[in-house]
């Protein structure tokens, strides 16, 4: 079965640092969906894609985060400097990318948790 | 703008018996509503969405939720609880209109512990 991936699992850093998370959507899912997810908290979405353009970065701390999808398939997100704030799961999530998504079934890759001590 | 609530942070029931999980939405349009569940350590997982068809909506694992209008609800429920039901749920809500991007919408989730 079809999943997305995300690497690392776990990330654990000092604050000031650079920290990176990869994500590899389903094959054919042209949208990509990356949220943080604070505990005790439902996800909220930080940027959207639509093959390698950005949709919706609205909720992207740009200072500090940035988001790339080079050739419209996977993607990285990247945090520098990181702050003791960012401490979260990231999660990324990929659906087909009709024009109305809002139908459309987000599919979420298993997160990658960041510790910034 | 739309919104979701869950009404409880924390339900607790005991094997075998109902589960009702509470969620009231807000939307100027016609939303898009779903439901997620998410197991520790481990990625959000689709119940089951409703979109506009049957009020009436099954999902997996014998989920099943009522989109009500008149009450703007959209409540989760189970007959009969299981074990491996213990996880996180989530209410979602997501703009269907045109033009917009259709972003999911979150609530702050209910934890739903099962005792044997």
């Amino acid at each position: 079965e079809a999943e997305v991936a995300q690497s690392p699992r776990y990330k654990i850093t000092e604050k000031s640092q650079a920290v990176a998370f990869w994500c590899d959507p389903i094959s054919g899912h042209a949208t990509l969906y990356w949220y943080r997810q604070i505990l005790g908290q439902g996800p909220e979405l930080l940027v959207q894609f639509q093959d390698e353009s950005v949709v919706d970065d609205s909720q992207l701390p740009k200072d500090r985060f940035s988001a790339e999808r080079l050739k419209g398939v996977d993607s990285t997100l990247k945090i520098q400097p990181a702050e003791l704030g960012d401490s979260a799961m990231y999660l990324c999530a990929s659906s087909l990318g009709h024009r109305l998504a809002g139908g459309n079934e987000q599919f979420f890759g298993p997160g990658t948790r960041l510790t910034v001590l | 703008a739309q919104s979701v609530t869950q009404l409880d942070s924390h339900v607790s029931v005991s094997e075998g018996t109902p589960v009702l999980l509470r969620c009231n939405y807000s939307s100027s349009y016609s939303p898009s509503l779903f439901w997620y569940v998410q197991h520790p350590n481990k990625g959000l997982q689709l119940l089951l969405k409703y979109t506009s068809a049957a009020t009436l909506v099954k999902g997996i694992n014998g989920f099943e939720a009522e989109f009500k209008k008149s009450e703007t609800s959209f409540h989760l429920t189970k007959p009969s609880a299981h074990m491996s039901d213990a996880a996180e749920y989530f209410c979602v809500v997501s703009d269907r209109t045109r033009g917009s991007q259709g972003n999911l919408i979150f609530g702050k989730g209910t934890k739903l512990s099962v005792k044997p």
